[in-house]
């Protein structure tokens, strides 16, 4: 079973499209996270939501917009794609711990990743 | 600039050799994960060390982390070939969820 999963693992598109992206994971966190990967392999976070309640929102472009449905998936939807948003996207999803104001980060676990390629 | 940076970039050894790598932030942190990235792959957690802790041992793996300098180590020993991936460090910051990424290192063993 695998534990975080993306779709679609490879995108293509052009400039201008609209594209989805999907995670889910089925290991009963709490938390989600989008990362993006760049053609140097700087990892740099995106978003993070807990609960479905958005609480990182690392000033990303809001072409960029991330939907929870419920704990267990978390989605991104790229408007008007440009060339600069070539890259890998990956999910993660660690537990919760910690109390109201204070988290304490956990061990997360990626899914496999997305190459997104915009032409 | 970024929380994380990693030394070296880069790194080449013979199997059955030891790998050190380091990592350097610069604000408050719970605590310091390492994690390992093969090429075309997601990341897999390998270690977690807490920021009142100063060693941890896993298997081939030790790291280790100075709150005071603000830097951590992790030292693979006996290297093999399936050790070859990227490596990088993270830091979760005091409070949040959010994690910060270091450039990682690239380590090739070779056979």
């Amino acid at each position: 079973d695998t534990a975080v999963s993306q779709t679609p693992k490879y995108l293509v598109t052009q400039m201008g499209n609209d594209k989805s992206i999907k995670c889910e994971q089925n290991l009963g966190h709490d938390t989600m996270y989008w990362y993006k990967q760049d053609s140097k392999k700087f990892l740099k976070i995106m978003f993070s939501y807990n609960n479905k309640e958005l609480i990182i929102n690392e000033t990303v472009p809001n072409r960029f917009s991330p939907k929870s449905p419920d704990k267990a998936h978390l989605n991104l939807h790229i408007n008007s794609l440009e060339l600069g948003d070539s890259a890998v996207y990956f999910c993660a999803s660690s537990r919760f711990t910690g109390t109201s104001g204070r988290a304490l980060g956990n061990e997360q676990f990626f899914g496999p990743g997305t190459r997104l390629t915009v032409l | 600039s970024q929380q994380g940076e990693e030394d070296p970039q880069a790194l080449s050894i013979q199997e059955g050799e030891n790998a050190t790598m380091n990592c350097s932030y610069k604000t408050s942190i719970n605590n310091l994960q390492w994690y390992r990235q093969n090429s075309g792959r997601g990341l897999v957690h390998l270690i977690l060390i807490r920021s009142n802790e100063r060693e941890k041992h896993s298997g081939r793996l030790r790291v280790t982390l100075d709150t005071s300098k603000k830097s951590s180590s992790l030292l693979i020993t006996a290297s093999r070939a399936a050790d070859t991936a990227s490596y990088f460090c993270a830091t979760a910051l005091s409070g949040t969820y959010k994690y910060i990424f270091g450039t990682g290192t690239r380590l090739k063993v070779l056979a």
